[in-house]
Parts: C-alpha cells; structure tokens; sequence
C-alpha cells in the first residue's frame, strides 16, 4: 500500500526559531513536493524536487527551503518562522505523469 | 495569476442527488486533470483523473468530464452520500513539461445533507 508519511501531525514553534518538517515515502518515486494549504487560498506549491539533490522553487518559496539526500526523503526547512507560516502542509509524492499521493499533513502553529 | 479555478467555495446537496463541482483552467499547455478530496486534518486523496485525449471517465459513482474548447471540467456525484462531504480539489498537469507539479484549485466545500 502506498505511503507518504509526516514526521508530525501537530507542531508548535515560537517565532525565529528554526523548524524542519520530514516527508519520507515507500513507493521509490522520483518526485517529492511541499505544499501549504490555507483557508480560502487551495493548495499551494512551496518547493518540489524530481530527483535526489535536485530541488525547484514552486509558486511560495520565500521563508522556506527544502533538502533531499535521499531519494525517499524530502524535508522542509523553516529558516526563522514567522507568525504567517502558520499552516497546514502537505508532502506529496508521484511518479512521472500520475496521481501525486499525500501525507496526512502537519498543522504547524507559529507563536 | 491563477491558472485553475473553481469558482464556488461551497456547494450543498441532498443525500441521493447529484454534486456538480466545476473548475475552469487557463493555461492551454495543461493535459491531464485530476480531482481530489480532502476532510478535515488530513492529506488529499485522489479521486479520479482524466487525460485530454477523452472528455469522460467513469469510476462508480464518480465521472469527470472535459471540454477542452471551454477549458472546462466538472465532476459529477451520483448518488451523493454524507460520506462525500468534503472538500474537493481540482488540479492540471502540463504532461509536455519539464517538471511534474500539479496546479491545483482554491477548492469547493461540498456537504451532502442526509
């Protein structure tokens, strides 16, 4: 069965601090994407990477950054959290031209 | 700019009728559509796909249809059920691309009332 896990359901952080969310997926797909879902905004593409060490800005980069060692893992990098990166955000994972699957998602709040 | 569009934020239906959820896209480079559906505190799953090669596919009570002159698709529910009440998620695919991201909607809130 496919999978895409989210190291946390719930995160809170205090403003300024440096915040990682880790995506790891079971299905060897090359392409691995970060997206940030806000009420009345959809879904928005962060950062996606097609393969391992490669990496392209999405439509919201700015604030984040993303690293992907291995071919199974995608993190998502917080620099300094800000008070509006409070989300939900969403890792997805496909291979080629199909479906992306998704994690259950994080819902990161930022004090 | 926003390149896939839903135009309703919410949509209410009675259990057993039919849901019609619309979307609209603007850029003509995209070629393969999704839909997703997505509850409360957890990630989207997806639903049913459509390539540009058809205007229809089928999946149970599920059918996505296409009219790429329009730039236009719609899901279509029969019979709907309170279980269907979620949030709904259209995205495209530009399958000629270099990359492959989804674009997606800002989504549609259907309810199904029992």
């Amino acid at each position: 069965d496919v999978k895409v896990t989210q190291s946390s359901r719930y995160l809170v952080k205090r403003t300024g601090e440096k915040v990682f969310l880790e995506c790891v997926q079971d299905m060897d797909h090359e392409n691995m994407f970060w997206y940030r879902q806000d009420p009345g905004l959809g879904l928005r593409l962060i950062y996606f990477s097609y393969d391992v060490k490669m990496k392209e800005k999405g439509d919201i980069p700015e604030g984040y950054s993303v690293s992907r060692e291995k071919k199974e893992r995608f993190s998502l990098i917080l620099e300094s959290a800000s008070t509006n990166q409070t989300s939900m955000y969403l890792c997805a994972s496909s291979k080629d031209y199909t479906e992306a699957f998704f994690g259950q998602g994080t819902r990161l709040t930022v004090v | 700019d926003q390149q896939v569009k839903q135009n309703s934020p919410s949509l209410s239906v009675q259990e057993g009728r039919i849901s019609i959820l619309n979307c609209d896209y603007t850029n003509s480079m995209f070629d393969y559509f999704l839909w997703y559906k997505k509850y409360p505190a957890e990630g989207p799953t997806f639903l049913i796909s459509i390539s540009s090669i058809k205007d229809k596919n089928e999946d149970g009570r599920f059918t996505v249809f296409l009219n790429k002159s329009a730039k236009h698709l719609s899901l279509h529910i029969v019979p709907s059920q309170p279980g269907d009440s979620a949030v709904y998620f259209c995205a495209a695919q530009n399958s000629g691309g270099s990359n492959y991201k989804l674009t997606f909607g800002k989504g549609t809130l259907l309810t199904v009332n029992p």
